[in-house]
């Protein structure tokens, strides 16, 4: 089976503007998270997608948000970047709502000038 | 809320030894998982090994091993015949099980290894 996918591998943009991150799950996963790792904060939760439901989120503002296709694969949008929001964004998948393990993806590196 | 404390913030190793890598975390839960993650320089973070809370054994995966301590919310992972390729950050995690689905990873700050020719 592919592992789960992320694309860009790689983005720079300048403050204000919005950015798209897209994951692909392994095939057969439903459920997609999201987190954001930082030098400083490490490894925080952002969302989590089941069935194109969000099902958990984290302790992020408004101008982080995402959406789960049918197909399984997940967007999550920030709008209005700052230059805070630089990081590592890291997609996980895993089966279901009920199953432990969840696998990563390569991550989108995401700098804010 | 549930806490992730990793005191060692970088370890080396020589290659071929065996290194323990530490772990402790906050819960009042009764059942939970417990994970470590190696995130190598290429930033893919990978699955190394996961315990169940309520099973005493300790997992262990080839070379690497855990010492599960529920009592003491501890859990230790060794690495054993250490070799180049576990030069990597170790992340530990915690996730409670609910009934309504698994909660979110929360994770420790890392230990950085490296292992050394």
């Amino acid at each position: 089976k592919a592992g789960v996918t992320q694309t860009p591998r790689y983005l720079i943009k300048t403050r204000g503007q919005q950015v798209t991150l897209s994951c692909s799950p392994i095939s057969g996963h439903r459920s997609v998270s999201w987190y954001q790792q930082t030098p400083g904060q490490g490894l925080q939760f952002l969302f989590e997608y089941f069935s194109e439901t969000q099902r958990n989120k984290g302790n992020f503002p408004g101008r982080f948000s995402g959406r789960q296709f049918s197909n399984s694969r997940s967007e999550m949008n920030v709008s209005t970047l700052e230059l805070g929001d630089s990081a590592l964004y890291l997609c996980a998948s895993r089966g279901g709502l009920a199953t432990d393990t969840q696998y990563f993806g390569p991550g989108t590196r995401l700098t804010v000038l | 809320a549930q806490t992730v404390t990793q005191s060692q913030p970088e370890m080396s190793v020589q290659e071929a030894e065996t290194v323990t890598l530490s772990c402790t975390y906050d819960t009042s839960e009764n059942n939970y998982y417990l994970f470590w993650y190696k995130q190598p320089p290429s930033r893919q973070m990978i699955l190394v090994i996961r315990q169940e809370a309520y099973k005493q054994q300790n997992a262990t995966e080839n070379r690497f091993s855990v010492n599960f301590q529920k009592a003491a919310k501890s859990f230790s992972l060794k690495i054993s015949d250490s070799q180049l390729g576990d030069t990597a950050m170790y992340f530990c995690a915690f996730m409670k099980l609910v009934h309504s689905g698994n909660t979110p990873l929360v994770f420790g700050k890392g230990t950085r290894l490296s292992v050394i020719a």
